[in-house]
């Protein structure tokens, strides 16, 4: 069985542009959380999605966005990108709230 | 606020047990979970405390004390492998959001 799959593994971006970060959860998994994890720090909770509703948002400005669709799949799209927005983005997908699976991340850097 | 403390550093030796302390302060508290992460990788799960007691797995171990708001993971017959980070996180609220602590940097030596 496949694990939580991220794409893409590594990106690089320049200040004001825009990016999509994809994630798929494992087969059967209907909740989907997305959280940013800066060097040194534990993760941030962004978003949880579940059954495509928004179920819980982190602190994080309205720059940061994301959707979840029909096959549990989800994207974190994030505008405007500043330079501490440089980051690992991790996605997590769970059946129950006791174990969270991750994926590899994406990480994203912003020149 | 919501925090969680845990030491940012600790080494061991080879063979020996290793204690990794986790105190919080949340709302909503649901459970207390511990994930494993080696350098430039993806948290992976080691165990979930919901009510008080020891969880045993393996050789990881943890423990709960809601009154004292107050955890620890346990890792016994260290192994090198298990150089990592080690993350308490609080689960809470309406959504299984995880709240993370710092992370505890553990160094196994031969």
């Amino acid at each position: 069985d496949a694990g939580v799959t991220q794409s893409p593994t590594h990106l690089i971006k320049t200040r004001g542009q825009h990016v999509t970060l994809r994630c798929s959860p494992i087969s059967g998994h209907k909740s989907v959380s997305w959280y940013q994890q800066v060097l040194g720090q534990g993760p941030q909770f962004i978003f949880q999605y579940y059954e495509k509703e928004e179920r819980g948002r982190g602190n994080f400005p309205d720059r940061f966005s994301a959707r979840q669709f029909p096959n549990y799949s989800s994207e974190l799209n994030v505008n405007a990108l500043l330079l501490g927005d440089s980051a690992l983005y991790l996605c997590a997908s769970s059946l129950a709230s006791d174990e969270q699976f991750f994926g590899p991340g994406t990480r994203l850097t912003v020149l | 606020g919501q925090s969680l403390e845990q030491p940012s550093e600790v080494t061991a030796v080879e063979g020996a047990i290793v204690q990794i302390n986790c105190t919080y302060q949340t709302s909503g508290f649901y459970g207390l979970s511990w994930y494993q992460q080696h350098d430039g990788g993806a948290p992976t799960f080691l165990s979930y405390n919901a009510l008080d007691g020891l969880e045993e797995t393996g050789r990881f171990s943890s423990f709960l004390s809601r009154s004292d708001s107050y955890g620890y993971l346990l890792l016994q017959e260290l192994q090198m492998k298990d150089s990592a980070s080690y993350f308490c996180a609080v689960s809470g609220g309406a959504t299984n959001k995880l709240i993370f602590g710092t992370g505890t940097l553990l160094a196994v030596q031969p």
